[in-house]
């Protein structure tokens, strides 16, 4: 088993609708969970952190955390094809600032 | 502006050859990683370092070395024992290292075996 799980699509929206990017985890130690949106040929940027347990929103992103089921979630309002891009998530579960990531998921959102 | 920087953004080795790729950082941070990025795959971790004159091995550092000799520069060395080098190699580091820090990249280096 993977330690950071995601699937690695496309995963295909149209414009305004509401994407729903998942990722789960192994090791329920994990403290800090991260969200990269990485464009083709460029380095991933931080979109989104959560520690806690529940919703954090920030605009049109907005992140889940439900540590019980090992599940981190990032839920993309009022997609844009702007948003088109891969998705990485990353969870950090040592005291090194280590942070495992996932394959990615490719996001398409289509005018 | 503070940021990371690394260089060259295009590399190209040939068989049998050491190539040493640059990263500098002028954000204060005490952390620093290099990561691997094969294409669909997500990042993978080669070495990183969390003082100066200190660094452990990540998940795959075989075929690799690096230095931390400055706070601000972290180079990493792919030798010929690395048997499938060409990747996107991405330098990253954070302020601190607990689990609550955040990681900032530079651009990147494609490395090309011809």
């Amino acid at each position: 088993q993977k330690e950071v799980e995601q699937n690695s699509g496309p995963l295909s929206v149209p414009e305004g609708a509401i994407a729903s990017l998942n990722c789960t985890y192994s090791d329920r130690g994990s403290q800090s969970f991260f969200w990269y949106r990485q464009y083709s040929g460029k380095s991933p940027e931080l979109i989104m952190f959560i520690y806690s347990n529940g919703d954090k929103e920030d605009g049109r992103f907005t992140a889940q955390l439900n540590k019980a089921s090992q599940y981190v979630s990032l839920l993309i309002r009022d997609s844009q094809p702007s948003d088109s891009a891969t998705y990485l998530c990353a969870v950090s579960t040592s005291n090194t600032g280590k942070l495992i990531f996932g394959q990615g998921t490719t996001l398409q959102v289509k005018p | 502006d503070g940021g990371i920087t690394q260089s060259p953004k295009y590399l190209f080795r040939k068989e049998g050859q050491n190539v040493t790729l640059s990263c500098e950082q002028n954000l204060n941070h005490d952390a620093m990683y290099w990561y691997r990025q094969d294409p669909g795959q997500g990042l993978r971790l080669i070495y990183y370092s969390q003082i100066v004159n200190d660094f452990q091995k990540g998940d795959i550092a075989e075929g690799y070395s690096v230095s931390r000799e400055k706070k601000e520069s972290f180079p990493l060395t792919v030798t010929s024992a690395q048997k499938n080098p060409t990747a996107f190699y991405l330098c990253a580091s954070t302020k601190g290292t607990v689990d609550t820090a955040e990681a900032f990249f530079g651009q990147g280096t494609r490395l090309t075996v011809v």
